[in-house]
């Protein structure tokens, strides 16, 4: 199957800091990738869907300029957490939708674990 | 937009029983159905997943079923083993919006 990989897969940094987290589809392209992020045990919501070449849709309530999108390939997409707060602590996992195909299969990373101190 | 609930919130069961997870969605235009299983610290991985032009579908121990006209499917895993045990989602999703949604969950145990 698919592979997406997802880096780092755990991450501790100080309030205020900025912390990126890549999302790579590794043996297939994807126009489409999604970020969540999941609370301990609960769901995974969405928070954004990253388009190739474009700018992100975000969700209801997901601030923009705090979760910084870019798309910029067709193999990578990244998630910067900017000005990190403690309330940012949570499970951050991405997804990715192969291009060219009529598959509706998602493909997920192994996902990063954000602490902010 | 489209509500996934599920059920049960936990389940336990003894290895080579048969667990059952039931959701319901809301939004007639879903037309895919996945069950993801996500072990603790990892992300979810896909075990199976429907059509909405199919009413059911088997892997090995694990089975899927639709019910279309009332919007709940089911996932069926037949003589659990305890690698079994994770936290399993359904979700649903109409392909021409792409979002998925999710359901709130199920803890899987399965004891020796």
């Amino acid at each position: 199957g698919a592979v997406v990989s997802q880096h780092p897969s755990r991450v501790i940094c100080k309030s205020g800091t900025s912390v990126k987290i890549e999302c790579r589809s590794l043996d297939f392209q994807a126009t489409t990738m999604f970020w969540y992020r999941q609370f301990p045990k609960k769901s995974l919501m969405l928070m954004a869907t990253s388009n190739e070449g474009s700018k992100a849709t975000y969700e209801q309530g997901v601030e923009k300029d705090k979760f910084l999108i870019n798309h910029a390939s067709l193999t990578l997409s990244t998630l910067t957490v900017t000005s990190a707060h403690p309330e940012d602590s949570s499970f951050y996992i991405c997804s990715a939708k192969q291009t060219g195909t009529y598959s509706e299969k998602l493909f997920f990373g192994s996902g990063t674990q954000l602490s902010v101190l | 937009g489209e509500n996934v609930e599920q059920h049960p919130s936990t389940l336990s069961v003894q290895e080579g029983d048969s667990a059952v997870i039931k959701c319901t969605y809301s939004d007639s235009a879903s037309n895919y159905f996945p069950w993801y299983k996500q072990e603790l610290g990892k992300g979810p991985q896909l075990i199976i997943d429907i059509r909405s032009n199919v009413g059911e579908k088997k892997d090995q121990r694990i089975a899927v079923t639709l019910n279309k006209t009332a919007k709940h499917f089911s996932l069926h895993i037949t003589e659990t083993q305890p690698e079994d045990s994770a936290v399993y989602f359904c979700a649903a999703v109409n392909t021409g919006f792409q979002k998925l949604v999710f359901g709130t969950g199920t803890r899987l145990l399965v004891s020796p």
